[in-house]
Order: C-alpha cells, then sequence, then structure tokens
C-alpha cells in the first residue's frame, strides 16, 4: 500500500544530543513537509521540500535540518542547538507543492528529550 | 495575518448524538479549506476539501459548509460513534505561495 513512513515511533534523547527522524514515503510525491505538533496549537512547518536536492526553512527552522537526496525520503535532524525539542514531529506529502491536492500524513514520531 | 480559529476548544458528547464544530479564517488570498481527523498518537487524515464556490460537502456522517464571504466553515458530525472520538482540524490555504494555515484543533470526545 501506497504512504508515508516514519521512524521511530517514539524517540529519547538526552540534551546536547542530535537525533535524526526518518520520512519515507511510496507515493511518487514532489512535495514534502515536516511539522512540528505541540498541544493546544496549530501545526507549524519546519521544512519543505518541493524537488529533489532542494529545501526551504519554513517557519520554525531554527534548530533543525534536513536532507533530500532522494525523491521518497526526507529525514529531519533535531540538533543541539534546537532549545524544545520535545514534540510531536509529522512528516507529509503531496504530489506537487502548487496543487490543491491533499496533504497525506505519516504515523508521527513522538520525541522526548531527558 | 492569516490565522484559522477553532471552536470549542473541545467538547465532550454522547454517543448517537450530533454536533457541530466550527472554523473561522482570515487567510486571504482564499483557496481552499479541508477537514482533518487526528486519532490521538496518529498522523491527520483528510475528511474533506472545500473550495470558494462549494457550500456544503458530505462524507459519510461528515458534513462540511463554507460560507466564503463570512470566512467560516463548519464540520458537522451526526449520529455520533465512539470511533469518532479525535482531534479535527481545519487547514486552510492561501493562494500566495500555496502556504497552508493550521487551526489548533477541536478535541472531541464521544462517551457511552
Amino acid at each position: 500500500d501506497g504512504g508515508i513512513t516514519q521512524s521511530p515511533k517514539y524517540l529519547f534523547r538526552k540534551e546536547g544530543q542530535n537525533v535524526t527522524l526518518s520520512c519515507e514515503q511510496n507515493l511518487n510525491h514532489d512535495a514534502m513537509y515536516w511539522y512540528r505538533q505541540d498541544p493546544g496549537q496549530g501545526l507549524r512547518l519546519i521544512y519543505y521540500s518541493q524537488i529533489v536536492n532542494d529545501f526551504q526553512k519554513g517557519d520554525i527552522a531554527e534548530g533543525y535540518s534536513v536532507s533530500r537526496e532522494k525523491k521518497e525520503s526526507f529525514p529531519l535532524t533535531v540538533t543541539s542547538a534546537q532549545k524544545n525539542p520535545t514534540a510531536f514531529y509529522l512528516c507529509a506529502s503531496r504530489r506537487s507543492a502548487g496543487n490543491t491536492g491533499e496533504l497525506f500524513f505519516g504515523e508521527g514520531s513522538r520525541l522526548t528529550v531527558l | 495575518k492569516n490565522q484559522v480559529e477553532q471552536s470549542p476548544q473541545s467538547l465532550i458528547i454522547l454517543e448517537g448524538k450530533n454536533c457541530t464544530l466550527q472554523c473561522n479564517y482570515t487567510v486571504s488570498p482564499f483557496s481552499n479549506l479541508r477537514w482533518y481527523k487526528q486519532d490521538t498518537g496518529r498522523g491527520p487524515v483528510s475528511l474533506t476539501i472545500m473550495t470558494f464556490s462549494e457550500n456544503t460537502k458530505s462524507n459519510g456522517r461528515y458534513t462540511a459548509t463554507l460560507d466564503a464571504d463570512t470566512k467560516q466553515s463548519s464540520l458537522h458530525i451526526t449520529a455520533s460513534q465512539l470511533s469518532d472520538s479525535a482531534s479535527y482540524i481545519c487547514v486552510v490555504m492561501s493562494e500566495y505561495g500555496n502556504k497552508l494555515v493550521f487551526g489548533a484543533g477541536t478535541i472531541l470526545r464521544v462517551k457511552s
């Protein structure tokens, strides 16, 4: 079945460590996104990519980094520079960034900083 | 400033009852509005999309309405079921840069 796979589902990190969240899609979508979800707030855009080898900062990119070396993959690294990384992270994809098509989401990764 | 406001913040209803969730937006220029359902600890799933020319759209027991003049949308759930317990998120797309603006969601709990 086509879809978006995020891993790991749960991740614990010590302060000062970098962690990488995986996002893989087999929908043949060009555009991929990373969002952060905190209680009582709407999803906030971290980074997005419209095409391989290209990505753009979203509204809250500080302390995060991404890569888009393959169409199917868009990993997110939460660096030690991110001051409050504990959150639920959602990866999403769309056929292309310019259309009105549905945004498909992965199941999310919950990161907790100990 | 582009914003999406949802109300109520949370809601508890008895199984079998109906409910209506509200979404007000200031996103301009408007392209479309989607309602998503997010089960606890899962990713959101699209329920319906509303474009400028559409007033009402149904998806099973879910009916969405859109009033583009007042910039309001509602999601009506009929004959609620326990499985309807979730967060319902309103997302509005702006034509400028295809920017998506997310509401904070309404948490619905259906109890028996």
